[in-house]
């Protein structure tokens, strides 16, 4: 199976500027997760979604928001970009079910760089 | 509110010797804890997870302990080769939070 896909793997925009990112699970799998990770953060949660709903939400402001499409395809938006929004953003897919999301494996990322 | 720290943030092993690297969380409802290879400029890689049914797991050179009670768990790496040099990740979750909580990894270096 092919693995987690993730487009574009590279973003530079300017402050104040937003962005998308997209992403494509493994075929099969109805999970996918967003995380963000930063030399000083590390790997922080963003949200989880499982069949269009988001089930879960990290600790982020609302210029971080989602959505999952029917076919399990995900995408992420940052509107009013920061240059703290500089980072390196993974999503990670897995089966999901009911009261559990499975396994996650992750994408190659997209290195978004605020200038 | 959730928390998990990981320790060493550095570890160099001598080819051939054992690596240990050491989680605590703090949500006690916590029940799977997976653990991540990211090599640098690659994605991470689930490498092994324990339930928390299970006290220790084990795949190949790579095993897993967890000890509920201390709300601690281990990676142990034996015979370590130059390939395994990478940062590892530890992680908890509730199943039914729907998400991960990393620690802040540590970066493995084996030594030829």
């Amino acid at each position: 199976k092919a693995g987690v896909t993730q487009t574009p793997r590279y973003l530079i925009k300017t402050r104040g500027q937003q962005v998308t990112l997209s992403c494509s699970p493994i075929s099969g799998h109805r999970s996918v997760s967003w995380y963000q990770q930063t030399p000083g953060q590390g790997l922080q949660f963003l949200f989880e979604y499982f069949s269009e709903t988001q089930r879960n939400k990290g600790n982020f402001p609302g210029r971080f928001s989602g959505r999952q499409f029917s076919n399990s395809r995900s995408e992420m938006n940052v509107s009013t970009l920061e240059l703290g929004d500089s980072a390196l953003y993974l999503c990670a897919s897995s089966l999901g079910m009911e009261g559990w999301m499975g396994e996650q494996y992750f994408g190659p990322g997209t290195r978004l760089t605020v200038t | 509110g959730e928390n998990v720290e990981q320790h060493p943030s550095t570890l160099s092993v001598q080819e051939g010797d054992s690596a240990v690297i050491k989680c605590t969380y703090s949500d006690s409802a916590s029940n799977y804890f997976p653990w991540y290879k990211q090599e640098l400029g690659k994605r991470p890689q689930l490498i092994i997870d324990i339930r928390s049914n299970v006290g220790e797991k084990k795949d190949q050179r790579i095993a897993v302990t967890l000890n509920k009670t201390a709300k601690h768990f281990s990676l142990h790496i034996t015979e370590t080769q130059p390939e395994d040099s990478a940062v590892y990740f530890c992680a908890a979750s509730r199943v039914s939070s729907y998400k991960l909580i990393f620690g802040s990894g540590t970066r493995l270096l084996v030594r030829p």
